[in-house]
């Protein structure tokens, strides 16, 4: 069974600077990897997927890298609808998530 | 527009049984992969089970022997049949659609929550 862990639990940073979130598999899952954001009350929604590519919709200060284990989700410059709760997910695993707050 | 409406959440007392419904529109649900995921309140997302386009399930540990994933392809809707519901049940339950190709959950619904308390 795959795990997956993400680091920080919680980023805190200002509207404009850039967010960098990190997530780790317990195993290789190539490039199968899925970022969602999430927003109190709200349900997911899917960001990026095959660990880069951009759902539609999705501007483009969102970006997603990586493969195998570690995987990133960098946020160019932070917007004010940005600040929420960022999850990754590789089939039928989440990651725990990570916060991004307001400084 | 495409569009996924979960229904049929509420409480229920420990060992009870609750139904719950995802509509679907703008999409058939029967060409689809689609699964159930919950979160509990203040917690993350948990992948609950998965009815595939040819009618393969699967179903997350904590849930096997006790919830049922099934669709109804005429009315476009998935379900979720919980039985023996348990306290650690309490959660919003989202439907959505699991892109095969994608491997990633496209489409959600707004959740329904189901609360098991006596």
């Amino acid at each position: 069974e795959i795990v997956l862990t993400q680091s920080p639990a919680t980023l805190s940073l200002s509207p404009g600077e850039r967010a960098t979130l990190s997530c780790r598999a317990s195993q290789s899952v190539s490039s199968y990897l899925a970022w969602y954001q999430q927003k109190p009350g709200q349900a997911p929604r899917l960001l990026i997927y095959d660990a880069s590519n951009r759902a539609t919709g999705i501007p483009a200060r969102f970006s997603g890298s990586g493969s195998g284990t570690d995987f990133t989700l960098t946020i160019s410059s932070l917007e004010p609808e940005d600040f929420a709760v960022y999850y990754c997910q590789q089939r039928f695993t989440f990651g725990p998530g990570t916060k991004v707050d307001i400084k | 527009e495409v569009q996924l409406v979960e229904s049929g959440g509420g409480l229920v007392q420990p060992g009870g049984s609750l139904r719950l419904s995802c509509a679907a529109s703008g999409f058939t649900v029967s060409s689809n992969y689609m699964s159930w995921v919950r979160q509990a309140p203040g917690k993350g997302l948990e992948w609950v089970s998965v009815i595939y386009s040819g009618g393969s399930t699967y179903y997350a540990d904590s849930v096997k022997g006790r919830f049922t994933i099934s669709r109804h392809n005429s009315k476009n809707t998935l379900y979720l049949q919980m039985n023996s519901l348990r306290a650690e049940d309490t959660a919003v339950y989202y439907c959505a659609r699991d892109h095969g190709d994608l491997g990633a959950f496209d489409i959600w619904g707004q959740g329904t929550m189901v609360t098991v308390s006596s």
